[in-house]
C-alpha cells in the first residue's frame, strides 16, 4: 500500500536562514512525487516534481527537493527563506492513486 | 494565468440538506479531480474524471455523494443528505493528462460547514 509521511506539524525558521521540510513515502515500484504549498484561503499550488533522472529538482519560489531512493525521501529545500514562505506545505506520492500526506506549517521569521 | 473556478466559495447547510458544488476546469483539461480536505489534513481524492467517464470513484461514500461531468468540462458534487462529518473544504483539480507524472491544478476550494 502507498503512503508518505511528514513527520512535522509546523517548522519555524528564521529569515534568511536555509529551510527544510520532510517527506517520506512508501510504495511499490518507482513513485511519481510532488510538492505542493498551499496559502491560506487558496486551493493548492504545484511547486516541483520528481518524476526520473537526477536526484535534485527545481521548482517555483527557489524551492527545491531532493529525491533519495535509499532512504525513501523527498525533502524540500530552500537556502534562503522569505517571510513569504509562510504557508502550509503538502508532500504527495503517485504509483496508481495519489496520496497526500497531512501537510507541514512552515512558519519564517522575520 | 488560467485557473480552476469553484462555486459557492462557502457554504452553509443543515444536516439532512442535500448540496452542490461545481468545479469548471482549466480549458483543455481532460482529466478532473475532487478531493475532501478535513482541517489539519491532506486532500484525500474522492473521484477522478477522464473527460466525462469516472476513473477512480473507489473513496466516494456512494450512498450520499454523487458526481457528475456530463459533457466532459465542467463538474458537480452532490452530497444528499449531509451530515455533520461532511464539514471539510472541497477541493477540485484538473490536469492535462491523466498521466500520473503530472502535476494538478487546484481551484480555491468550497468550504462547507453541515450544522
Amino acid at each position: 500500500a502507498q503512503s508518505v509521511a511528514q513527520p512535522e506539524d509546523q517548522v519555524n525558521v528564521a529569515e534568511g536562514n536555509p529551510l527544510t521540510v520532510k517527506c517520506t513515502y512508501s510504495v511499490s515500484g518507482n513513485p511519481y512525487l510532488f510538492w505542493y504549498v498551499q496559502y491560506p484561503n487558496r486551493g493548492l499550488q504545484f511547486l516541483l516534481k520528481y518524476i526520473t533522472g537526477d536526484n535534485l529538482v527545481k521548482g517555483s519560489y527557489g524551492f527545491e527537493a531532493e529525491f533519495n531512493k535509499s532512504q525513501t525521501s523527498f525533502h524540500l529545500k530552500k537556502p534562503s527563506a522569505l517571510v513569504s514562505d509562510s504557508a502550509l506545505y503538502f508532500c504527495a506520492v503517485r504509483r496508481d492513486k495519489i496520496i497526500f500526506g497531512k501537510g507541514t506549517r512552515l512558519h519564517i521569521l522575520p | 494565468e488560467a485557473e480552476v473556478a469553484q462555486s459557492p466559495r462557502y457554504k452553509i447547510t443543515e444536516k439532512s440538506q442535500a448540496v452542490a458544488f461545481w468545479c469548471d476546469p482549466i480549458s483543455g483539461h481532460a482529466t478532473l479531480y475532487w478531493y475532501r480536505q478535513i482541517l489539519g489534513q491532506g486532500p484525500e481524492l474522492l473521484v477522478q474524471f477522464q473527460d466525462e467517464s469516472v476513473v477512480d470513484d473507489s473513496q466516494l461514500p456512494k450512498d450520499r455523494f454523487s458526481a457528475e461531468r456530463l459533457k466532459g468540462v465542467d463538474s458537480t458534487l452532490k452530497i444528499q443528505p449531509a451530515e455533520l462529518g461532511d464539514s471539510a473544504m472541497y477541493l477540485c483539480a484538473s490536469s492535462s493528462r491523466v498521466d500520473q507524472a503530472y502535476e494538478q491544478y487546484f481551484g480555491p476550494g468550497t468550504r462547507l460547514t453541515v450544522t
